[in-house]
């Protein structure tokens, strides 16, 4: 099992946009609609961001959005903040019925 | 408010074993799936285990398939991780995460740390 592919890193100034992609395969992003992206403040719990590609859970900011094409999954942020400063990671089934996460991207504003 | 908090993390030798607990309050234990999810230091987070609500159902992680055990007690409001043949590679923060589905988790523990190191 290999992780997803991100970026390692991505930075962006205040106010700017930003994306993140994930890319996985047809076993994985491209099968189901099941990514999922956290956030990732470095001691402090992850928090959901996106789920089934494109639904923010309630209380999560409308700057962030999700999308999907074949097996590449992304991650928008608009407006950029500070305290979007933090790690992303995106997540998704896999046909083997587990999940997997991407290796992780740092995001400096 | 919803709260998982995990226990049990140490240092243990290669080989031998260890048991987390995450202690649930907030919502209704049993009408979800929990996940176990962990990070070793420096580096991402990496899925380990899955139990459906009832109990009936789990996956695991080919990396510790064969040995960890995920397994829950609905009556105490408790998930559990049992590790054993602890490897150095197993060192890591472990989390317990809540669903709402098997592949997503909306509600994280701080973690509990596992170190295995002779």
């Amino acid at each position: 099992q290999s992780a997803l592919t991100q970026p390692a890193s991505v930075s962006g100034s205040p106010g700017q946009s930003i994306t993140i992609s994930c890319t996985g395969t047809s076993s994985d992003v491209g099968r189901y609609n099941y990514v999922s992206w956290y956030q990732h403040h470095p001691g402090k719990a992850p928090k959901l961001m996106i789920y089934d590609v494109s639904n923010r859970p309630s209380g999560v900011s409308n700057r962030f959005s999700g999308s999907k094409s074949g097996n590449t999954a992304s991650l928008t942020i608009s407006g950029l903040q500070a305290d979007d400063e933090a790690d992303y990671y995106c997540s998704s089934y896999t046909t083997s019925s587990t999940v997997m996460f991407g290796g992780g991207t740092k995001l400096t504003v | 408010e919803v709260q998982l908090v995990e226990s049990g993390g140490g240092l243990v030798q290669p080989g031998g074993s260890l048991r987390l607990s995450c202690a649930a309050s907030g919502f209704t234990f049993s009408s979800y799936a929990m996940s176990w999810v962990r990070q070793a230091p420096g580096k991402g987070l990496e899925w380990v285990s899955v139990i459906s609500g009832s109990g009936t159902t789990s996956y695991y992680a080919d990396s510790v398939k064969g040995r960890f055990t995920i397994s829950r007690d609905n009556s105490k409001n408790t998930l559990y991780l049992q590790m054993s043949s602890l490897r150095g590679e197993d060192t890591a923060l472990y989390y317990c995460a809540k669903g709402p589905t098997t592949v997503v988790n909306d509600y994280w523990g701080q973690g509990t740390l596992v170190t295995v190191s002779s």
